[in-house]
């Protein structure tokens, strides 16, 4: 059936390197995927929506020089966190829909460690 | 019983206890609400939705009550079980599309045996 499927599940890194993550849509062609970062005990907060084949839309307060977002096709989108800081420290999410009307479904999380 | 931590508010109950899990939404435009169980460390799971146009919607073991006049939305379990121990997020469509969704702070459930 439809999986989201996220990698990596866990990822450390030293201060100043970057960070790649993907999002795969595994049996469905995702056209829109969101992307989401959850702090400890906190909500899932909206960073940006990615469109195939078109630019990211960013949510206010997210800068895209430093969350790259790359929706090359209808199956991945890639989230690549520049120059990381032990602040970009996080539980990043990302979901995708479908072309239909079909349940909004989410990766499993990829817990971010900046040193 | 329900108290609020430093950011998430906590629900205790017991094993075969009916919960009630209660959310505040803040779009009066939203015509979608989703219910998301997560549990430690991976993606929300989708539990229930419900359209503005219903004011109670059931599934297995789950029912969803909307109240549009004071936009609140809660999640009522039957029977808990320790497998439901999770935090409970709603959701809203307070972006036009079924599938941006504003999420709301959670409330994490504890199930004691």
């Amino acid at each position: 059936g439809a999986v989201v499927s996220q990698h990596p599940s866990r990822v450390i890194c030293k201060s100043g390197t970057s960070v790649k993550i993907e999002c795969r849509s595994l049996d469905f062609q995702a056209t829109t995927m969101f992307w989401y970062r959850q702090f400890p005990k906190q909500s899932l907060m909206l960073m940006a929506t990615s469109n195939e084949g078109s630019k990211a839309t960013y949510e206010q307060g997210v800068e895209k020089d430093k969350f790259l977002i790359n929706h090359a096709s209808l199956t991945l989108s890639t989230l690549t966190v520049t120059s990381a800081h032990p602040e970009d420290s996080s539980f990043y999410i990302c979901s995708a829909a479908g072309t239909g009307n079909e349940k909004l479904l989410f990766g499993s999380g990829t817990q971010l460690s900046v040193l | 019983g329900e108290s609020v931590g430093l950011h998430l508010p906590t629900l205790s109950v017991q094993e075969g206890d009916n919960s009630i899990i209660n959310c505040a939404y803040s779009n009066s435009a939203s015509d979608y609400f989703i219910w998301y169980k997560q549990e430690s460390g991976k993606g929300p799971q989708f539990i229930i939705d419900i359209r503005s146009n219903m004011d109670k919607r059931q599934g297995q073991r789950v029912t969803v009550l909307l109240n549009k006049t004071v936009k609140h939305l809660s999640l009522q379990i039957a029977a808990t079980q320790p497998g439901d121990s999770a935090v409970y997020f709603c959701a809203e469509n307070s972006g036009g599309s079924n599938y941006k969704l504003t999420f709301g702070k959670g409330t994490l459930l504890t199930v004691n045996p």
